[in-house]
């Protein structure tokens, strides 16, 4: 079975700090790995995926991740973090390919609940 | 293209009680798959439908059940509601050829 952990549960940053979110996943296989942010009062909006390819892979608000497969972790990073930044971030594997009890099924990591303050 | 449709967006209901809940999945999209969030046990995967097969479940009992229509559309019901079903409930649908998942706005369900 897969599971995620997230290290941080609460982040707390100053507006242009730099940030990085740990995340780290246990499954033997190959995985799809995903980031989603959810916004106070909004739904869970994918931020960036990785399938195959280059490791480090760019998404949306200047959020990049970087799949590290030896050490099973896919840190999100930002280099300058808003205010707007704030929000719950999830981490998300999926068995890729796996068929059977794969299908549709995302493991979704605790969360980390980032706060920037202006 | 319109995201993902979750009706409705707010439910109260009292323990015993049953309740169906209602996705519309992005057009084109024919795998719909559904989502307890709780803040003690955070996102949990319950079932997969597609093409009005359920290929996927999670490990709910059997009061959570699902279907899908031929537009694709899903509802997953809930029966014999007890306190610890309130949650938030999430709907996902993904594009064809592809394992990348795009969420509803949810329903939150309150159980009293």
């Amino acid at each position: 079975a897969q599971s995620v952990s997230q290290h941080n549960h609460h982040v707390i940053l100053s507006e242009a700090a730099s940030l990085e979110l740990g995340c780290n996943y246990s499954y033997g296989g190959t995985v799809n790995l995903f980031w989603y942010v959810q916004y106070p009062g909004q739904h869970l909006q994918l931020l960036l995926k990785y399938f195959s390819g280059d490791p480090l892979v760019k998404g949306i608000k200047g959020f990049e991740a970087e799949f590290i497969k030896s050490k099973f972790s896919f840190n999100l990073r930002k280099p300058s973090v808003q205010w707007s930044d704030t929000a719950e971030y999830f981490c998300a594997v999926n068995a890729a390919g796996a068929g059977g009890t794969s299908y549709g099924k995302l493991t979704f990591g605790q969360g980390t609940i980032l706060t920037v303050h202006p | 293209k319109a995201g993902v449709t979750q009706t409705p967006r707010y439910l109260i209901k009292t323990r015993g009680q049953q309740v169906t809940l209602s996705c519309s999945p992005i057009s084109g999209h024919r795998s719909v798959s559904w989502y307890q969030q709780t803040p003690g046990q955070g996102l949990q995967f319950l079932f997969e439908y597609f093409s009005e097969t359920q290929r996927n479940k999670g490990n709910f009992p059997g009061r959570f059940s699902g279907r899908q229509f031929s537009n694709s559309r899903s509802e997953m019901n809930v029966s014999t509601l007890e306190l610890g079903d309130s949650a938030l409930y999430l709907c996902a649908s993904s594009p064809p050829g592809t394992d990348t998942q795009y969420f509803g706005p949810g329903t939150r369900l309150t159980v009293l």
